[in-house]
Protein backbone atom coordinates (compact mmCIF):
# COMPACT_ATOMS: atom_id res chain seq x y z
CA UNK A 1 0.00 0.00 0.00
CA UNK A 2 1.29 3.35 -0.46
CA UNK A 3 2.09 5.57 2.14
CA UNK A 4 3.44 9.02 2.86
CA UNK A 5 5.63 10.16 5.82
CA UNK A 6 6.62 13.78 7.19
CA UNK A 7 8.37 13.15 10.41
CA UNK A 8 8.49 16.78 10.95
CA UNK A 9 5.17 18.25 12.87
CA UNK A 10 5.73 21.62 13.08
CA UNK A 11 9.41 23.42 12.32
CA UNK A 12 9.69 26.98 13.66
CA UNK A 13 12.64 29.32 12.13
CA UNK A 14 13.47 32.89 12.48
CA UNK A 15 13.32 35.01 8.57
CA UNK A 16 16.32 34.64 5.89
CA UNK A 17 16.92 30.93 7.13
CA UNK A 18 17.43 28.02 5.44
CA UNK A 19 14.90 25.28 5.96
CA UNK A 20 14.18 21.50 4.76
CA UNK A 21 10.92 19.87 4.90
CA UNK A 22 11.31 16.04 4.90
CA UNK A 23 9.09 13.53 2.95
CA UNK A 24 9.28 9.83 2.76
CA UNK A 25 7.21 7.58 0.73
CA UNK A 26 6.59 3.95 0.31
CA UNK A 27 5.70 2.20 -2.68
CA UNK A 28 5.06 -0.69 -4.93
CA UNK A 29 3.82 0.76 -7.88
CA UNK A 30 7.12 2.12 -10.25
CA UNK A 31 5.47 4.77 -12.04
CA UNK A 32 4.03 7.47 -9.88
CA UNK A 33 4.02 10.71 -9.33
CA UNK A 34 5.32 13.26 -5.81
CA UNK A 35 3.42 16.46 -5.22
CA UNK A 36 3.51 19.07 -2.50
CA UNK A 37 1.17 21.52 -1.63
CA UNK A 38 1.41 24.08 0.69
CA UNK A 39 -1.68 25.43 2.90
CA UNK A 40 -1.92 28.99 4.23
CA UNK A 41 -4.02 30.13 7.05
CA UNK A 42 -7.21 30.78 4.25
CA UNK A 43 -7.22 26.52 4.21
CA UNK A 44 -7.09 26.38 0.47
CA UNK A 45 -4.32 23.89 -0.70
CA UNK A 46 -2.03 25.40 -3.26
CA UNK A 47 -0.37 23.47 -6.04
CA UNK A 48 3.82 23.66 -5.55
CA UNK A 49 5.45 20.94 -7.75
CA UNK A 50 5.05 17.44 -9.18
CA UNK A 51 7.72 15.17 -10.21
CA UNK A 52 7.53 11.52 -11.91
CA UNK A 53 9.35 8.38 -10.42
CA UNK A 54 11.60 8.37 -14.00
CA UNK A 55 12.86 12.05 -13.20
CA UNK A 56 15.37 12.15 -10.65
CA UNK A 57 16.61 16.14 -11.61
CA UNK A 58 16.39 18.14 -8.82
CA UNK A 59 14.39 21.54 -9.11
CA UNK A 60 14.93 24.91 -8.30
CA UNK A 61 12.06 27.64 -8.11
CA UNK A 62 13.24 31.00 -7.22
CA UNK A 63 13.68 29.81 -3.25
CA UNK A 64 12.17 26.86 -3.53
CA UNK A 65 13.87 23.74 -4.41
CA UNK A 66 13.61 19.89 -3.87
CA UNK A 67 15.49 16.91 -4.04
CA UNK A 68 14.09 13.48 -5.25
CA UNK A 69 16.26 10.38 -4.49
CA UNK A 70 14.83 7.43 -5.34
CA UNK A 71 17.14 5.44 -3.35
CA UNK A 72 15.88 6.48 -0.19
CA UNK A 73 12.38 7.05 -1.46
CA UNK A 74 12.23 10.67 -0.27
CA UNK A 75 11.40 13.97 -1.66
CA UNK A 76 12.40 16.73 0.17
CA UNK A 77 11.29 20.45 0.24
CA UNK A 78 13.80 23.58 0.70
CA UNK A 79 13.17 26.80 1.37
CA UNK A 80 16.03 29.10 1.25
CA UNK A 81 15.83 32.68 2.93
CA UNK A 82 12.89 31.61 4.52
CA UNK A 83 9.68 35.13 4.63
CA UNK A 84 7.23 35.06 6.59
CA UNK A 85 4.69 34.52 3.57
CA UNK A 86 6.01 31.32 3.75
CA UNK A 87 4.24 30.21 6.78
CA UNK A 88 1.43 27.53 6.05
CA UNK A 89 1.27 23.48 6.43
CA UNK A 90 3.30 21.94 3.37
CA UNK A 91 2.28 18.51 1.98
CA UNK A 92 3.31 16.08 0.52
CA UNK A 93 1.56 13.75 -1.78
CA UNK A 94 2.00 10.10 -4.12
CA UNK A 95 -0.18 9.18 -6.49
CA UNK A 96 0.72 5.62 -8.65
CA UNK A 97 -0.34 5.10 -12.35
CA UNK A 98 -2.03 2.17 -10.97
CA UNK A 99 -4.51 4.05 -8.88
CA UNK A 100 -7.19 5.39 -10.75
CA UNK A 101 -8.05 9.08 -11.36
CA UNK A 102 -6.02 11.57 -9.51
CA UNK A 103 -6.23 10.04 -6.14
CA UNK A 104 -3.67 11.10 -3.92
CA UNK A 105 -2.00 9.78 -0.69
CA UNK A 106 -0.94 12.73 1.46
CA UNK A 107 1.33 13.13 4.68
CA UNK A 108 0.52 14.22 7.68
CA UNK A 109 1.43 17.64 6.93
CA UNK A 110 4.70 19.94 8.57
CA UNK A 111 3.70 22.95 10.34
CA UNK A 112 6.32 25.85 9.13
CA UNK A 113 6.10 29.22 10.87
CA UNK A 114 8.81 31.84 9.86
CA UNK A 115 9.03 33.97 13.19
CA UNK A 116 10.25 37.76 12.49
CA UNK B 1 -11.63 34.16 -12.75
CA UNK B 2 -11.87 30.13 -12.48
CA UNK B 3 -11.88 28.66 -9.62
CA UNK B 4 -13.56 25.96 -7.15
CA UNK B 5 -16.38 27.64 -4.41
CA UNK B 6 -17.38 25.87 -0.93
CA UNK B 7 -19.88 27.35 0.90
CA UNK B 8 -20.66 28.14 3.75
CA UNK B 9 -17.05 28.42 5.15
CA UNK B 10 -18.38 27.85 8.81
CA UNK B 11 -21.24 25.36 9.49
CA UNK B 12 -22.67 24.06 12.57
CA UNK B 13 -25.23 21.76 12.82
CA UNK B 14 -26.54 19.51 16.02
CA UNK B 15 -25.65 15.74 16.20
CA UNK B 16 -28.08 13.62 14.34
CA UNK B 17 -29.19 15.88 11.40
CA UNK B 18 -27.83 15.82 7.75
CA UNK B 19 -26.30 18.13 6.11
CA UNK B 20 -24.65 19.07 2.74
CA UNK B 21 -21.85 20.79 1.67
CA UNK B 22 -21.50 22.84 -1.39
CA UNK B 23 -18.53 22.81 -4.24
CA UNK B 24 -18.77 24.17 -7.70
CA UNK B 25 -16.32 24.79 -10.27
CA UNK B 26 -15.54 26.62 -13.25
CA UNK B 27 -12.48 25.49 -14.34
CA UNK B 28 -14.21 22.56 -16.48
CA UNK B 29 -13.01 19.88 -15.26
CA UNK B 30 -13.97 16.43 -15.66
CA UNK B 31 -12.59 14.97 -11.77
CA UNK B 32 -14.08 16.27 -8.77
CA UNK B 33 -13.06 15.01 -4.62
CA UNK B 34 -13.78 15.81 -1.41
CA UNK B 35 -11.59 15.26 1.20
CA UNK B 36 -11.39 15.30 4.50
CA UNK B 37 -8.50 17.22 7.30
CA UNK B 38 -8.53 16.62 10.91
CA UNK B 39 -5.97 18.54 12.83
CA UNK B 40 -2.44 16.90 13.07
CA UNK B 41 -3.48 14.44 10.43
CA UNK B 42 -3.10 14.30 6.53
CA UNK B 43 -6.28 14.49 3.71
CA UNK B 44 -8.51 11.68 3.75
CA UNK B 45 -10.66 10.86 0.63
CA UNK B 46 -14.13 10.41 1.37
CA UNK B 47 -15.62 10.38 -2.32
CA UNK B 48 -14.36 11.40 -6.43
CA UNK B 49 -16.20 11.34 -9.39
CA UNK B 50 -14.54 11.11 -12.87
CA UNK B 51 -17.59 12.06 -15.29
CA UNK B 52 -20.85 13.18 -14.36
CA UNK B 53 -23.60 11.00 -13.42
CA UNK B 54 -21.06 8.36 -11.77
CA UNK B 55 -18.78 8.47 -8.61
CA UNK B 56 -16.56 6.10 -6.50
CA UNK B 57 -15.63 5.30 -2.44
CA UNK B 58 -12.55 6.67 -1.63
CA UNK B 59 -10.69 5.58 2.08
CA UNK B 60 -13.79 6.72 4.04
CA UNK B 61 -17.03 6.82 2.27
CA UNK B 62 -18.86 5.55 5.91
CA UNK B 63 -21.64 8.19 6.74
CA UNK B 64 -21.46 10.03 3.46
CA UNK B 65 -22.91 10.55 0.46
CA UNK B 66 -22.54 12.55 -2.78
CA UNK B 67 -24.30 13.20 -6.35
CA UNK B 68 -22.39 14.56 -9.65
CA UNK B 69 -25.82 15.52 -11.53
CA UNK B 70 -23.42 18.50 -13.44
CA UNK B 71 -20.48 18.80 -14.13
CA UNK B 72 -19.74 22.09 -12.39
CA UNK B 73 -21.36 20.44 -8.85
CA UNK B 74 -20.50 18.09 -6.66
CA UNK B 75 -22.39 18.44 -3.28
CA UNK B 76 -20.97 16.16 -0.55
CA UNK B 77 -23.89 15.14 2.15
CA UNK B 78 -23.16 14.05 5.91
CA UNK B 79 -25.03 11.54 7.01
CA UNK B 80 -26.05 11.15 10.96
CA UNK B 81 -24.28 8.22 10.19
CA UNK B 82 -20.77 9.54 10.25
CA UNK B 83 -20.06 8.82 14.01
CA UNK B 84 -17.49 11.66 13.93
CA UNK B 85 -18.23 14.69 10.98
CA UNK B 86 -16.31 17.55 12.45
CA UNK B 87 -13.73 18.50 10.28
CA UNK B 88 -12.53 20.77 7.50
CA UNK B 89 -13.66 19.35 4.53
CA UNK B 90 -11.56 20.29 0.90
CA UNK B 91 -13.21 19.79 -2.35
CA UNK B 92 -10.89 19.77 -5.53
CA UNK B 93 -11.08 19.06 -9.24
CA UNK B 94 -8.22 18.19 -11.91
CA UNK B 95 -7.82 17.46 -15.70
CA UNK B 96 -7.90 14.99 -17.57
CA UNK B 97 -10.11 12.43 -14.47
CA UNK B 98 -8.33 9.49 -15.16
CA UNK B 99 -4.84 10.71 -15.28
CA UNK B 100 -2.68 9.90 -12.02
CA UNK B 101 -0.70 12.74 -12.77
CA UNK B 102 -2.88 15.74 -12.66
CA UNK B 103 -2.41 18.05 -9.79
CA UNK B 104 -5.82 18.98 -8.03
CA UNK B 105 -7.06 22.45 -7.60
CA UNK B 106 -8.98 22.64 -4.02
CA UNK B 107 -11.67 25.35 -3.01
CA UNK B 108 -11.21 27.48 0.22
CA UNK B 109 -12.80 24.95 2.57
CA UNK B 110 -16.04 24.06 4.85
CA UNK B 111 -15.36 23.50 8.41
CA UNK B 112 -17.89 22.03 10.19
CA UNK B 113 -18.96 21.40 13.74
CA UNK B 114 -21.33 19.45 14.95
CA UNK B 115 -22.30 19.39 18.76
Amino acid sequence: AQKVTQAQTEISVVEKEDVTLDCVYETRDTTYYLFWYKQPPSGELVFLIRRNSFDEQNEISGRYSWNFQKSTSSFNFTITASQVVDSAVYFCALSEARTSGSRLTFGEGTQLTVNP
Amino acid sequence: DGGITQSPKYLFRKEGQNVTLSCEQNLNHDAMYWYRQDPGQGLRLIYYSQIVNDFQKGDIAEGYSVSREKKESFPLTVTSAQKNPTAFYLCASSIPGSSYNSPLHFGNGTRLTVT
